[in-house]
């Protein structure tokens, strides 16, 4: 059975930092893109960024140069480092798994039950 | 990033079909056949339903379907349920190398 298990929320001041963990298990970790997806509370799904089976990365705009994706193999685990936080930031973040290894954005059909980030002093 | 442009609600008995659009561009929508369809229910992580525009993941049901003409993807449910009521989003990959998301339908189930 697939799973995923986000950790690491919590509430950080403006400018702080914080990483995201999203453990996973049920499938071989490597064979899969895994991508992190946000909604600020009562919003919509924003696309956060997306780390591909040869280790490349995507950032959505709003992120780029303050976020960092990447992976540990040897955990089975995603992880989001998050710099320079703003309180636009404040969402509930979930891991997703890809469908396949290359594509970013052919499905993502396992999800984790998300991690709430709150940004505020 | 702006959003691809979905419907903020529609409505249908049970027993009867709607259909859900998604709007974009050529740099999306219109120029990739990535596009997928999630359902999420208040409180839930969301739900994968259709993926690269008209194909479902094993075990939804066949009642939902996806289509796509020029710019304008659309989500089909057919003989509709009390549980299809729910947000769906759509999403599509866009030109250099990035994901944008539509901004939600709220389906009420009526």
């Amino acid at each position: 059975e697939v799973q995923l298990l986000e950790s690491g929320g919590g509430l950080v001041q403006p400018g702080g930092s914080l990483r995201l963990s999203c453990a996973a298990s049920g499938f071989t970790f490597t064979t899969y893109g895994m991508t992190w997806v946000r909604q600020a509370p009562g919003k919509g799904l924003e696309w956060v960024s997306t780390v591909i089976g040869d280790g490349t990365t995507y950032y959505a705009d709003s992120v780029e140069g303050r976020f960092t994706i990447s992976t540990d193999n040897s955990k089975n685990t995603l992880y989001l480092q998050m710099n320079s936080l703003r309180a636009e930031d404040t969402a509930v973040y979930y891991c997703a798994k890809g469908r396949d290894r290359i594509r970013i954005s052919s499905g993502w059909d396992y999800w984790g039950q998300g991690t709430l980030i709150t940004v505020s002093s | 990033q702006s959003a691809l442009t979905q419907p903020a609600s529609v409505s249908g008995s049970p027993g009867q079909s709607i259909t859900i659009s998604c709007t974009g561009t050529s740099s999306d929508v219109g120029g990739h056949k990535y596009v997928s369809w999630y359902q999420q229910h208040p409180g839930k992580a969301p739900k994968l339903m259709i993926y690269d525009v008209t194909n479902r993941p094993s075990g939804v049901s066949n009642r939902f379907s996806g289509s796509k003409s020029g710019n304008t993807a659309s989500l089909t449910i057919s003989g509709l349920q009390a549980e299809d009521e729910a947000d769906y989003y759509c999403s599509s990959y866009r030109d250099f190398s990035t994901v944008v998301f539509g901004g939600g339908t709220k389906l009420t189930v009526l």
